[in-house]
């Protein structure tokens, strides 16, 4: 019943260091998400993508990037980590219409950078 | 403006008691879906429910139930003889048909519930 994964729980990482997170889902969606989340700001938008290739910056893009090279996959690239960075980062995946919209979360990946 | 209001930052009560967890939001779209979720310490989210624009019937699920009234732009989530298991983090969210499906989330409010 699997439907959308991150590819790790939690994770360390050294300030500077480029961080790849990973995410799939396998509905066929089109539209995924990364937020993230942070105490007392509740989930905020980084980037998101309407398709292959495609991708939209979000309410809070400075200091990632994305990737989107195959449906089922949408990547968040932290390119040089600061500890600022350290949060809660969570991928949805979004499709349908109508009444039959549905959404999904991943698990969530905690990342602390030191 | 898109926003969602969660006035609550953190409510406890005793097992058994009721809880209403208040949501206000705000939106010109006429086409959008509003969702509850849980946030246990795990991190992960569960979703409750979703409700779109069109229908406002209020919906009962065992302990829960959920007030959707558009003329006050509200969405409020109520637990019914709550117990400790529901403590966590409760989220709600607004979602944009006409963006894609972006969320716009609240920031959340911490559920106590002690024994």
């Amino acid at each position: 019943d699997v439907k959308v994964t991150q590819s790790s729980r939690y994770l360390v990482k050294r300030t500077g260091e480029k961080v790849f997170l990973e995410c799939v889902q396998d509905m066929d969606h089109e539209n995924m998400f990364w937020y993230r989340q942070d105490p007392g700001l509740g989930l905020r938008l980084i980037y998101f993508s309407y398709d292959v290739k495609m991708k939209e910056k979000g309410d809070i893009p400075e200091g990632y990037s994305v990737s989107r090279e195959k449906k089922e996959r949408f990547s968040l690239i932290l390119e040089s980590a600061s500890t600022n960075q350290t949060s809660m980062y969570l991928c949805a995946s979004v499709g349908g219409s109508g009444v039959r919209y549905e959404q999904y979360f991943g698990p969530g990946t905690r990342l602390t950078v030191t | 403006a898109q926003k969602v209001t969660q006035a609550q930052t953190e409510i406890s009560v005793v097992e058994k008691e009721d809880v209403t967890l208040d949501c206000v939001y705000e939106t010109r779209d006429t086409t959008y879906y509003l969702f509850w979720y849980k946030q246990p310490p795990s991190g992960e989210l569960v979703f409750l429910i979703r409700r779109n624009s069109f229908d406002e019937q209020n919906e009962i699920s065992g302990r829960y139930s959920w007030n959707f009234q558009k003329s006050t732009s509200s969405f409020n989530f109520t637990i019914t003889a709550s117990q400790v298991v529901d403590s966590a983090v409760y989220f709600c969210a607004l979602l944009l048909y006409n963006q894609g499906g972006k969320l716009i989330f609240g920031q959340g409010t911490e559920l106590s519930v002690k024994p």
